[in-house]
C-alpha cells in the first residue's frame, strides 16, 4: 500500500512568520511530488511542484524534496491570513497516472 | 485562469434520481482524468480513474453500477450517479492529468451535491 502521511493539524502560525509543512512518502519509487492548496468549500489548486532533491522556490514558497529520507516539506514565508487553508502532498509513482494525496494539513495563519 | 472546468457547480436532485456532473480539460487532452468525492472536513477519496475510450477503473469500494464514468473524448469525462439517495451528498472533484511541464493533475472546481 503506497501512502503518503501529513500531520493533520491545524499549524497555527502568526502573520508574517514562516510556515513549515511536512509530507513522507513510502514507495522509494517515487518521482514527482505536489502541493495543493484547499480552501475550505473549493478544490485544490496547484502551489508548485518538485523532481529532484534539494530546494525550489517559487515567491514565498519553496518546496524542498530529500528522496534518501522520503521526505518533501512546503514552506511559506511571510505567512498572510490569506494562506490558512489545507494543503495537500501529492505524490506520483515512476510509471503511469496515478497519484496518492495525503490527507492535507490544516494551516491557520493568525493576523 | 482555470484548466479543467466542472459543471454544474451547484446540483439539488430528489432522491431516486440520477445526476450528471461534467468535466472538461479547456485546452489540453487528457487521456487520464480522476473523479473523487469529499465529504466535509475530511481528506479527498479517490472514486476512480476515468480513461479515454476504456472503462473506468473503481476504487475498492465504489459502486461502478452507481457511479457511472464515461470517457468518450480526450477532453471530456462524465460521472452519473445513479438513483441518488441523500448518504450520496457531497462534494465532487474531478481532475485532469496534463501532459508537459510538471506532467501534473489539475482540479475542476467542484461539484456541491445534495440529495433530498
Amino acid at each position: 500500500q503506497k501512502e503518503v502521511e501529513q500531520n493533520s493539524g491545524p499549524l497555527s502560525v502568526p502573520e508574517g512568520a514562516i510556515a513549515s509543512l511536512n509530507c513522507t512518502y513510502s514507495d522509494r519509487g517515487s518521482q514527482s511530488f505536489f502541493w495543493y492548496r484547499q480552501y475550505s468549500g473549493k478544490s485544490p489548486e496547484l502551489i508548485m511542484f518538485i523532481y529532484s532533491n534539494g530546494d525550489k522556490e517559487d515567491g514565498r514558497f519553496t518546496a524542498q524534496l530529500n528522496k534518501a529520507s522520503q521526505y518533501v516539506s512546503l514552506l511559506i514565508r511571510d505567512s498572510q491570513p490569506s494562506d490558512s487553508a489545507t494543503y495537500l502532498c501529492a505524490v506520483k509513482g515512476p510509471s503511469g497516472q496515478n497519484f496518492v494525496f495525503g490527507p492535507g494539513t490544516r494551516l491557520s495563519v493568525l493576523p | 485562469g482555470a484548466v479543467v472546468s466542472q459543471h454544474p457547480s451547484w446540483v439539488i436532485c430528489k432522491s431516486g434520481t440520477s445526476v450528471k456532473i461534467e468535466c472538461r480539460s479547456l485546452d489540453f487532452q487528457a487521456t487520464t482524468m480522476f473523479w473523487y468525492r469529499q465529504f466535509p472536513k475530511q481528506s479527498l477519496m479517490l472514486m476512480a480513474t476515468s480513461n479515454e475510450g476504456s472503462k473506468a477503473t473503481y476504487e475498492q469500494g465504489v459502486e461502478k453500477d452507481k457511479f457511472l464514468i464515461n470517457h468518450a473524448s480526450l477532453t471530456l469525462s462524465t460521472l452519473t450517479v445513479t438513483s441518488a439517495h441523500p448518504e450520496d451528498s457531497s462534494f465532487y472533484i474531478c481532475s485532469a492529468y496534463r501532459r508537459g511541464e510538471g506532467n501534473t493533475i489539475y482540479f475542476g472546481e467542484g461539484s456541491w451535491l445534495t440529495v433530498v
